[in-house]
């Protein structure tokens, strides 16, 4: 099946620093990519969807200003996170869909573990 | 408005029990579709059934079934003779078609189910 490539697995980094996240489909192009972040032990929250080419939709409530995305290419999508602060830490999802037309399935990234000291 | 709810926070059993985890959707479309995932220790998304709400068959593969019942709203999943290699927490979500492009449509989580199935 298709996969999804997210780089790195894990980041530490000190707090007012920024952070750059990679998510690659190494077998198909994806037109759509979507952020997701994950509290421990709770839900996955949708951050933003990303569409190649243009800019990124943000959920309500998520700064776009703090997390950069940008899809600059129909195999990958990059979340930077800006000035990180402890708060931050966080287990970041990326997914990708294939295609333009009809259904197809959203496969996963395997996440990041962002930890801001 | 869209919602999903797993009001099971965590279910433990011993090897070789079934196990149901439940579902239950909110939507207003008429079209959308219904997911369930595993998320084991390692933190990624294992994809494991996606039902289009046209469709109230149930499935089966496996150990694995689903009980789809648009009268509910429910998507229940079970696990038959569930296995230590089971654990792991377990999503479901809901996706509306409301685009034309369904690519872009999102997926709505619920909060999960964290199964611990102990020998």
């Amino acid at each position: 099946g298709a996969v999804v490539s997210q780089h790195p697995s894990w980041v530490i980094c000190k707090s007012g620093t920024s952070v750059k996240i990679e998510c690659r489909s190494l077998d198909f192009q994806a037109t759509t990519m979507f952020w997701y972040r994950q509290f421990p032990k709770q839900s996955l929250m949708l951050m933003a969807t990303s569409n190649e080419g243009s800019k990124a939709t943000y959920e309500q409530g998520v700064e776009k200003d703090k997390f950069l995305i940008n899809h600059a290419s129909l195999t990958l999508s990059t979340l930077t996170v800006t000035s990180a602060h402890p708060e931050d830490s966080s287990f970041y999802i990326c997914s990708a869909r294939e295609g333009t037309g009809g259904w197809t399935e959203a496969f996963f990234g395997q996440g990041t573990r962002l930890t801001v000291v | 408005a869209q919602k999903v709810t797993q009001a099971q926070t965590e279910i433990s059993v011993v090897e070789k029990e079934d196990v149901t985890l439940d579902c239950v959707y909110e939507t207003r479309d008429t079209t959308y579709y219904l997911f369930w995932y595993k998320q084991p220790p390692s933190g990624e998304l294992v994809f494991l059934i996606r039902r289009n709400s046209f469709d109230e068959q149930n499935e089966i593969s496996g150990r694995y079934s689903w009980n789809f019942q648009k009268s509910t709203s429910s998507f229940n999943f079970t696990i038959t003779a569930s296995q230590v290699v089971d654990s792991a927490v377990y999503f479901c979500a809901l996706s509306e078609a409301v685009t034309l492009s369904y690519n872009t449509d999102k997926l709505i989580f619920g909060t999960g189910t964290r199964l611990q199935v102990f020998p």
